[in-house]
């Protein structure tokens, strides 16, 4: 079946790590997003893909870096100088053509401790 | 900043039809109105889009008024398993040449269902 898979669907670490979050889609989509939601809150953006090898700053990027070496995988690393990385985090995909929704994963809860 | 305003919350009886509000009175004429719902930890699911025509699917009913500045969202006989935060977007759907656009949410609804 085609999808957008996270893994893993919860992580601990350890202050002052790094941790990077897979995200996956066999949709052929081009279009690859990251959101970061809070207790009680919506999703922000924190970086999104059009193509491979090309990605934009979100809304907040601070802390956070990705990579889109493949069209089909688009990795979030939330390094230590994310300040209050606990949070539960949310990739999504589109294609770059016509009018079509968008597809997401079921999400990575990252707790650090 | 998102593009669409909507109430924080809404409570709704069981089998009586949800109407869920959506204020985008900024949205531009090839910006498409989506909505997608989110059960507690899970990723969100689609529900409907619409450009300016009304449209219906079998999970709900999307109303846009005739000036595109607002559009409501039917559920026609809500379930609790209906209960859920419910967001609203604008965006351009990527036709050639745009790429893809930030696909902005904001805080959506969170519409309660009472048995």
């Amino acid at each position: 079946d085609g999808g957008i898979t996270q893994s893993p669907k919860y992580l601990f670490r350890k202050e002052g790590q790094n941790v990077t979050l897979s995200c996956e889609q066999n949709l052929n989509h081009d279009a690859m997003y990251w959101y970061r939601q809070d207790p009680g809150q919506g999703l922000r953006l924190i970086y999104y893909s059009q193509i491979v090898n090309d990605f934009q700053k979100g809304d907040i990027a601070e802390g956070y870096s990705v990579s889109r070496e493949k069209k089909e995988s688009f990795p979030l690393t939330v390094t230590s100088a994310q300040k209050n990385p606990t949070a539960f985090y949310l990739c999504a995909s589109t294609p770059t053509g016509g009018n079509t929704e968008a597809f997401f994963g079921q999400g990575t809860r990252l707790t650090v401790v | 900043d998102a593009k669409t305003t909507q109430p924080p919350s809404m409570d709704c009886a069981e089998g009586r039809a949800a109407n869920l509000p959506c204020n985008h009175s900024t949205i531009s004429g090839n910006e498409y109105v989506y909505w997608y719902r989110q059960i507690h930890s899970q990723g969100p699911q689609y529900i409907i889009h619409g450009l300016k025509n009304n449209e219906t699917n079998e999970m709900a009913s999307l109303i846009i008024t005739e000036d595109r500045k607002s559009s409501t969202l039917i559920l026609p006989h809500a379930t609790l398993r209906d209960t859920a935060v419910y967001y609203c977007i604008v965006r351009i759907p990527t036709f050639s040449g745009g790429g893809a656009d930030g696909l902005t949410f904001g805080k959506g609804t969170h519409l309660i269902i009472q048995p």
